[in-house]
């Protein structure tokens, strides 16, 4: 069973840098897709961004400017970098992996994280 | 402010039918296939639906997805108690440069 499992700083200050990562267990980064989306509490769902295997990126418009996701492919691991923070970064953030089934890629994410809840605070 | 707009709740009793539904534009809904997910308290999104109307391997038949035009809808049927969960559509937006884009979120209620 594919497993991920995050790990992060949780608590920063205003324009620190938010850094988490996601280690894939029982799984392979070849082929699929992986992206980082996030919840504030109480709130909906933003997706942060996405990277394929072969490392090529996009990201939400919104957050472009401040975010980076990169994979170490040698770790099975996926990281997430955003900087300068606010308040407004607060949320839970989930590292998901993209659905393919059959070497045929979709829409969806079927593996996640646990969640990790990062608050930011003066 | 999300570009899919679901209703905030929704409720039935054991063994009804319950329907979701999921606004959206010709950029978003029009334009490529749509995701539903449930997410129960405290944890993390569960893929129910991809491609509108398939279901993933170990979703239940229960759960059905539609989709015509800019809108979207899940039906739950033979509604069960632990059905009770935040539901949320999710699809590709081509606005901006393109990105993921959730719906509002529609909170489920078994009676």
């Amino acid at each position: 069973q594919v497993q991920l499992q995050q790990w992060g700083a949780g608590l920063l200050k205003p324009s620190e840098t938010l850094s988490l990562r996601c280690t894939v267990y029982n799984g392979s980064f070849s082929g699929y897709y992986w992206s980082w989306i996030r919840q504030p509490p109480g709130k909906g769902l933003e997706w942060i961004g996405e990277i394929n295997h072969s490392g090529s990126t996009r990201y939400n418009p919104s957050l472009k400017s401040r975010v980076a996701v990169s994979l170490d492919t040698s770790k099975n691991q996926l990281s997430l970098k955003v900087t300068s923070v606010t308040a407004a970064d607060t949320a839970v953030y989930y590292c998901a992996r993209g659905y393919c089934i059959g070497g045929v890629c979709y829409l969806g994410f079927d593996y996640w994280g646990q969640g990790s809840l990062v608050t930011v605070s003066s | 402010q999300s570009v899919l707009t679901q209703p905030p709740s929704a409720s039935g009793t054991p063994g009804q039918r319950v329907t979701i539904s999921c606004s959206g534009s010709n950029s978003n809904i029009g334009s490529h296939t749509l995701n539903w997910y449930q997410q129960l308290p405290g944890s993390a999104p569960k893929l129910l639906m991809y491609s509108n109307d398939l279901r993933p391997s170990g979703v239940p038949d229960r759960f059905s997805g539609s989709k015509s035009g800019t809108s979207a809808s899940l039906a739950i049927s033979g509604l069960q108690s632990e059905d009770e969960a935040d539901y949320y559509c999710a699809t590709w937006d081509n606005s901006l440069k393109g990105l993921y884009v959730f719906g509002t979120g529609t909170k489920v209620t078994v009676l």
